[in-house]
């Protein structure tokens, strides 16, 4: 996990109720993504980022959303919107060389509840 | 549609045994291919990729794997299993002209002592 945090480890939300998971990473990557793992359904990915100030939606970008105002950092918020949340997500990050990435580092993961 | 394939769910071996954990990929032109561990409640750990050359590629951990273009296949192997490598081990993709990382669901891994 080195490199790249996440907090917090634990998160719960209610009905109704946006929060935001934290991703920092101190690793100089470019690219930064965040994933939903949910069990048997392996990696789904809900954003990524190339550079700073830009990001492309994923697979499953609906009711989430991202900012990338820092090359380090790449929040990502659950909205209100976003029926099923619980999860665990994990954030990832990754060097870019002549547009296309390389190996992605993970962090530790958040497992967001909804109560 | 581009995709990896993890075709066991669950992989059971005693300690000391060789072990193989299989995946194949349907990814278009050469593809860098991945391993990677997850520990309970942990991220994903980098343990190998494939970009060219020799079709047997060493890692972290004792873990190699076998890469096969015919077949398209890239399995996971390591000569003897031990407990501590019961984890959940992800397959996954890059096609090399995209930019999105395809995974595989998964195979859980259970070394028995």
């Amino acid at each position: 996990d080195g490199g790249i945090t996440q907090s917090p480890k634990y998160l719960f939300r209610k009905e109704g109720q946006n929060v935001t998971l934290s991703c920092e990473q101190n690793l100089n990557h470019d690219a930064m993504y965040w994933y939903r793992q949910d069990p048997g359904q392996g990696l789904r990915l809900i954003y990524y980022s190339q550079i700073v100030n830009d990001f492309q939606k994923g697979d499953i970008a609906e009711g989430y959303s991202v900012s990338r105002e820092k090359k380090e950092s790449f929040p990502l918020t659950v909205t209100s919107a976003q029926k099923n949340p619980t999860a665990f997500y994990l954030c990832a990050s990754s060097f870019l060389a002549g547009g296309i990435t390389d190996t992605q580092y993970f962090g530790p993961g958040t497992r967001l509840t909804v109560l | 549609a581009q995709s990896v394939a993890q075709p066991e769910d669950q992989v059971n071996v005693a300690e000391g045994n060789p072990l193989t954990v299989k995946c194949t990929y349907s990814v278009s032109g050469n593809p860098y291919l991945f391993w990677y561990v997850q520990y309970p409640n942990r991220g994903l750990q980098f343990l190998l990729k494939y970009i060219t050359g020799d079709n047997l590629v060493k890692g972290s951990y004792g873990f190699e794997a076998e890469f096969n273009k015919s077949q398209t296949s890239f399995h996971l192997k390591k000569p003897s299993a031990l407990v501590s490598d019961s984890a959940l081990y992800f397959c996954a993709a890059l096609n090399t002209g995209g930019f999105k990382t395809i995974f595989g669901a998964g195979t859980r891994l259970f070394v028995k002592a």
